[in-house]
């Protein structure tokens, strides 16, 4: 089946605009989460859903960013007020449910702030 | 904290030969282990999931899981060009239903 899919693949934006990510998990998979990988770094874990709700928000950076899941399936992760150092590769994974672990991740939208 | 620790590499290993990358997590009840693989500006693929003490095997891939130590293994038999990427470890956390990753071991498979 389809695997998990991310939109746009990449964007490029100006500092101080707002920009939404939207991710579309597997189909039936409950769990979906979102991380931030920076050029050479490691995976930095930013939300999860569990449904529609997001039992731990603690990964946010800032205030700036938040993300909402709709009907238990499509999640939109929205930047405001971008800063150059958002800069990064967003990824989103599903799972079957938070108790299932195995994550499936998609391709990841690459945003650049300039 | 929790923790997971990798070896940054990079390794580098000949083709035909054993890959062995190595994993320590500070977590002493976690029960589920993960090994991913990432090529270069691809997002993280999973390859092997280990819950028990002990070896599992999948093809060229084996992962070794020893709880009193703390400790998770992949190895690659017959390592091949095609095996070269940075190797996630990432060990779930029962407390808050999150994967916790390591930062990853890049791997070099030398023809």
């Amino acid at each position: 089946g389809a695997g998990v899919s991310q939109s746009p693949s990449n964007k490029v934006t100006e500092k101080g605009k707002d920009v939404e990510l939207r991710c579309d998990p597997i189909s039936g998979h409950t769990a979906l989460y979102w991380y931030r990988q920076s050029l050479g770094q490691g995976l930095e874990f930013l939300i999860y859903f569990q449904g529609n709700s997001a039992p731990d928000k603690s990964g946010l950076p800032s205030d700036r960013f938040s993300a909402e899941r709709t009907g238990g399936s499509v999640s939109t992760l929205t930047i405001q007020r971008t800063q150059q150092e958002d800069s990064a590769v967003y990824l989103c994974a599903s799972s079957l449910s938070s108790l299932s672990y195995e994550q499936y991740f998609g391709p990841g939208t690459r945003l650049t702030v300039t | 904290q929790k923790e997971v620790e990798q070896n940054s590499g990079p390794l580098s290993v000949p083709e035909g030969a054993i890959a062995s990358l190595n994993c320590t997590y500070s977590d002493r009840v976690s029960q589920s282990f993960f090994w991913y693989r990432q090529y270069s500006g691809k997002s993280p693929e999973l390859i092997m999931s280990i819950y028990s003490n002990g070896d599992k095997e999948d093809g060229r891939f084996t992962a070794q899981l020893n709880k009193a130590s703390q400790y998770v293994s992949l190895l690659i038999r017959d390592s091949q060009p095609s095996d070269s990427a940075t190797y996630l470890c990432a060990v779930f956390v029962d407390s808050n239903y999150q994967l916790i990753w390591g930062a990853g071991t890049k791997l070099i498979i030398k023809p």
